[in-house]
């Protein structure tokens, strides 16, 4: 079964809109860590945020915030004010930290920001 | 070193060879995980150690793959009696001790087989 689900392959937004990528988890551990990295077309990954289970607040790292409904086990991420250099692709991951520390990726989502 | 490092960069190989990829992590990291990640498709887990203990090969295809950590620093990588279908950029990470750390990534060794 799929332990990170992101269900929007592409998404086309106007610059300087407001874009949320979705990201469910599978997890029956109570201790997990959720990531959002983001790989543009040069390959690298890089790190955009982190949110723990147990955190009382939603994440947020200047125009990026995670929206943590851990009921619903959805972890979306919120790019504030798209800019053409958010074009990437964004994906999901998690750690869950009882089990091992292994980190799950989800198959991600393509953003493509318009001018 | 300042970052994680791969190699080599790039590595095309005669089916049936074997190849071995290397990984040098942060200093200082404790875990090192190791993913393959095809075109336009998520990161896939192979395997990952905590200092020198592998923690978790469950993701390694089949026998073919290995991987070692010997001194809890460097890992490699090896693919015995390479395929076509192990064609892939392979990707290595390294974090601080297990909790609330995001994994850092190398930028990863593109395999091609033919």
């Amino acid at each position: 079964a799929q332990k990170i689900t992101q269900t929007q392959p592409g998404m086309f937004v106007q610059e300087k809109e407001a874009v949320t990528l979705d990201c469910t988890y599978d997890t029956s551990d109570p201790s997990y860590g959720l990531f959002w990295y983001k790989q543009p077309s040069s390959g690298e990954m890089i790190f955009l945020i982190y949110q723990g289970s147990y955190d009382q607040q939603n994440a947020t790292e200047g125009r990026y915030s995670l929206n943590f409904q851990k009921a619903r086990k959805s972890a979306n991420l919120v790019i504030s004010a798209s800019q053409l250099g958010d074009s990437a692709m964004y994906f999901c991951a998690m750690r869950e930290s009882d089990r091992d520390d292994k980190i799950i990726f989800g198959k991600g989502t393509r953003l493509h920001i318009l001018p | 070193g300042a970052g994680v490092s791969q190699s080599p960069r790039y590595k095309v190989t005669k089916r049936g060879q074997d190849v071995a990829l290397r990984c040098d992590p942060i200093s200082g990291h404790v875990s090192l995980y190791w993913y393959r990640q095809a075109l336009g498709q998520g990161p896939e887990f192979l395997t990952y150690f905590n200092y020198e203990a592998q923690q978790d090969k469950s993701g390694l295809p089949n026998d073919r793959f290995s991987a070692e950590r010997p001194e809890g620093s460097i890992s490699t990588l090896t693919i015995q009696r390479t395929e076509q279908r192990d064609s892939a950029m392979y990707r290595c990470a390294s974090s601080q001790p297990p909790g609330d750390t995001e994994a850092f990534f190398g930028q990863g060794t593109r395999l091609t087989v033919v």
